[in-house]
């Protein structure tokens, strides 16, 4: 079985400072790896993935991430955050030919001016 | 391009009562369906999944209920609402095919209260 582990519940950090945020998954199997995020009182949409390939993935918004399969972990980072992106962040890991995704618990991030 | 739709949008139901959220796609055909609860400040339960019209995975033993009565067309009921049933529902879509990426899609949500 899968699992996904984010570090932190809540991030604060002050606008326009880099912000990263940890993820880490357990596994047996090859895993595809997603970043989401959620403003408040909507849904969820997809922020990047990682299927294969090189390791560093860049999304929407400026973010990124990068796959470390000997750690396991999956970290995004953005290296200047901004008043907007103040939102829950969550990890998730699927594995092929699975119908389910796994989700992390999600990690508050606080942007502050 | 595709489309999810959920309503309502908010619900204000009391304790005992019946409830139905209905979730449709557009722009897909025989999509993977999903229904997520949302506890306040808690991450995403996965309540039940759908891989075909009639077909229903429950993840979690409850007094909810899921029906696929056409192939984008997702609804959650229940017959008699508790207070622990309140939170956010959400429903997604995936395709999973030759050329699946295994990302999922959401919708809006609908905010449930349970008085």
């Amino acid at each position: 079985a899968q699992s996904v582990t984010q570090l932190d519940s809540q991030v604060p950090v002050f606008e326009e400072a880099p912000v990263e945020l940890r993820c880490n998954y357990s596994s047996s199997v090859s895993v595809y790896l997603f970043w989401y995020v959620q403003y408040p009182n909507q849904g969820l949409q997809l922020l990047l993935k990682y299927l294969s390939g090189s390791t560093l993935v860049k999304g929407i918004n400026g973010f990124e991430a990068e796959f470390n399969k000997s750690q396991t972990s999956f970290h995004l980072r953005k290296p200047s955050v901004h008043i907007s992106d103040t939102a829950e962040y969550f990890c998730a890991v699927s594995v092929a030919g699975g119908f389910k995704t796994i989700f992390g618990a999600g990690t508050r991030l606080f942007v502050k001016a | 391009s595709q489309t999810i739709h959920q309503w309502p949008a908010t619900l204000v139901q009391p304790v005992g009562s019946p409830l139905s959220l209905e979730c449709t796609v557009e722009g897909t055909s025989n999509p993977n369906l999903y229904w997520y609860r949302q506890a306040a400040g808690r991450g995403l339960q996965l309540l039940f999944y759908s891989v075909g019209i009639g077909q229903i995975s429950s993840e979690v033993p409850q007094n909810l209920s899921a029906s696929r009565p056409q192939d984008r067309q997702f609804i959650l009921s229940s017959k008699k609402l508790l207070l622990s049933d309140s939170g956010f529902y959400l429903c997604a879509w995936s395709v999973i095919g030759t050329h699946t990426t295994y990302e999922q899609y959401f919708g809006p949500g609908t905010r449930l209260t349970v008085t």
